[in-house]
């Protein structure tokens, strides 16, 4: 069964505290995502990553930063969390256009900054 | 259209009714659309992707349809049950090889028992 995992459902956090979501994928893809998601507004990307090391600014980058060190694992980085970066956070991964291009996602993880 | 729009942004159906909601987007630079069915407290999963003018996808009692030229993507649910309540997200990816969805803002659907 494939997986996607995000390293915590719920997190409360302080303004100016710095935050780290980690994601994990099982199925060896090439593309990994984060958006966030708001009422009324969808999912946003927020940052994307085709490879190691690689990384690309998606719509809304401002105030995040990403690492992927390794193929399996991308995280978002939140430097000083400030109370409009409250959301949920999505990861997702994808084998690219060459297949399907559809996204697997994470359930989620819950941020609100206090 | 500028961006991927869906309609209605809600919507309550009897269980048992037939319902079908659209998801509009720009037609220029199209490459493919993607539709999720994302339930509450779950990942989101995908349901269809679909690229040519024209695609009918169907999964049991789901199904999509396509139309690139005019930028549109409706889908269908028939005979709706509880399990169907979900929100449906709609996403388009251009041609410009960067990969990049944008979604809608979904369809929130409730099934009244």
């Amino acid at each position: 069964d494939v997986k996607v995992t995000q390293s915590s459902r719920y997190l409360v956090k302080r303004t100016g505290e710095k935050v780290f979501l980690e994601c994990v994928q099982d199925m060896d893809h090439e593309n990994m995502f984060w958006y966030r998601q708001d009422p009324g507004l969808g999912l946003r990307l927020i940052y994307f990553s085709y490879d190691v090391k690689m990384k690309e600014k998606g719509d809304i980058p401002e105030g995040y930063s990403v690492s992927r060190e390794k193929k399996e694992r991308f995280s978002l980085i939140l430097e000083s969390a400030s109370t409009n970066q409250t959301s949920m956070y999505l990861c997702a991964s994808s084998q690219g256009l060459e297949a399907t291009g559809e996204l697997f996602f994470g359930e989620g993880s819950r941020l609100t900054v206090l | 259209i500028l961006n991927v729009e869906q309609s209605p942004q809600s919507l309550h159906v009897q269980e048992g009714d037939s319902t079908n909601f659209t998801c509009s987007f720009p037609s220029s630079n199209f490459y493919a659309l993607h539709w999720y069915r994302w339930e509450t407290a779950k990942s989101p999963e995908a349901l269809f992707v679909m690229t040519l003018n024209g695609d009918e996808k169907k999964k049991g009692r789901i199904s999509a349809t396509l139309n690139t030229k005019e930028g549109y993507s409706y889908l269908y649910i028939k005979g709706s049950q509880p399990e169907d309540s979900a929100t449906y997200l709609c996403a388009r990816i251009s041609n410009f090889g960067n990969e990049k969805l944008t979604f809608g803002t979904g369809t929130r659907l409730t099934i009244i028992p």
